[in-house]
């Protein structure tokens, strides 16, 4: 089953205490991406990436970084995670390079940060 | 750049009722539009998107939104909703070049019986 898969699904942990989300993707997809869900804002785009070795800047990177080692990974590295950074986490993938390509997403991982 | 307004945050509807959820954006460049809906703890689903072409696009479960460059919309519609179309919807955008997609603030739909 072609799939997007994130871990962990739920998270609770305290400020400053390095965590990462994993993200992976069974489709072969070039395009991957994080989202942040927050409520009255939509989701806004963290970071991007074409292709492997490639990434890029969304609109809200502050505080996350991101690395894409291998086509099927995105993970997602908060290095000091603070209390603005609860919220609900999406990854998604897409076949292209373009984004006329529908997005596949991720079942979403809720991160509080106490 | 591009940005995307939903105009209703929360739009309430009974049963059967037609359904109409407003999407506006602003762009100085070509884009692609799209409609994603979100069920309560699952990720998003695409409904349906325009790229080029017809301004009417037909999506699954019965919508259809209409492209209109004039007024920078992109609105949802649907002649009749279930009780299983409570869900938010989110409209988003992006230009041709690809990379980022900007989505709106989204809107909760909650059909009635």
């Amino acid at each position: 089953e072609a799939q997007v898969t994130q871990n962990p699904r739920y998270l609770i942990t305290v400020t400053g205490k390095k965590l990462t989300v994993t993200c992976s993707q069974n489709m072969n997809h070039e395009y991957m991406s994080w989202y942040r869900q927050d409520p009255g804002l939509g989701l806004r785009q963290i970071y991007y990436s074409m292709n492997v070795e490639v990434t890029d800047k969304g609109d809200v990177p502050e505080g996350y970084k991101v690395s894409r080692k291998e086509k099927r990974n995105f993970p997602l590295i908060l290095e000091s995670p603070s209390p603005n950074q609860t919220s609900l986490y999406f990854c998604a993938s897409s076949p292209e390079r373009n984004s006329n390509q529908p997005q596949h997403f991720g079942d979403g991982t809720r991160l509080s940060i106490l | 750049a591009q940005s995307v307004t939903q105009l209703d945050s929360q739009v309430p509807v009974f049963e059967e009722a037609p359904v109409e959820l407003r999407c506006n954006y602003s762009s100085s460049v070509s884009v692609y539009l799209f409609w994603y809906v979100q069920y309560p703890n699952q990720g998003l689903q695409l409904l349906l998107k325009y790229l080029s072409g017809s301004t009417l696009v037909k999506g699954i479960n019965g919508f259809e939104a209409e492209f209109n460059k004039s007024q920078t919309s992109f609105h949802l519609r649907k002649p009749s909703v279930h009780i299983s179309d409570t869900a938010e919807y989110f409209c988003a955008v992006s230009d041709i070049w690809g990379g980022k997609l900007i989505f709106g603030q989204g809107t909760e739909l909650s059909v009635k019986p």
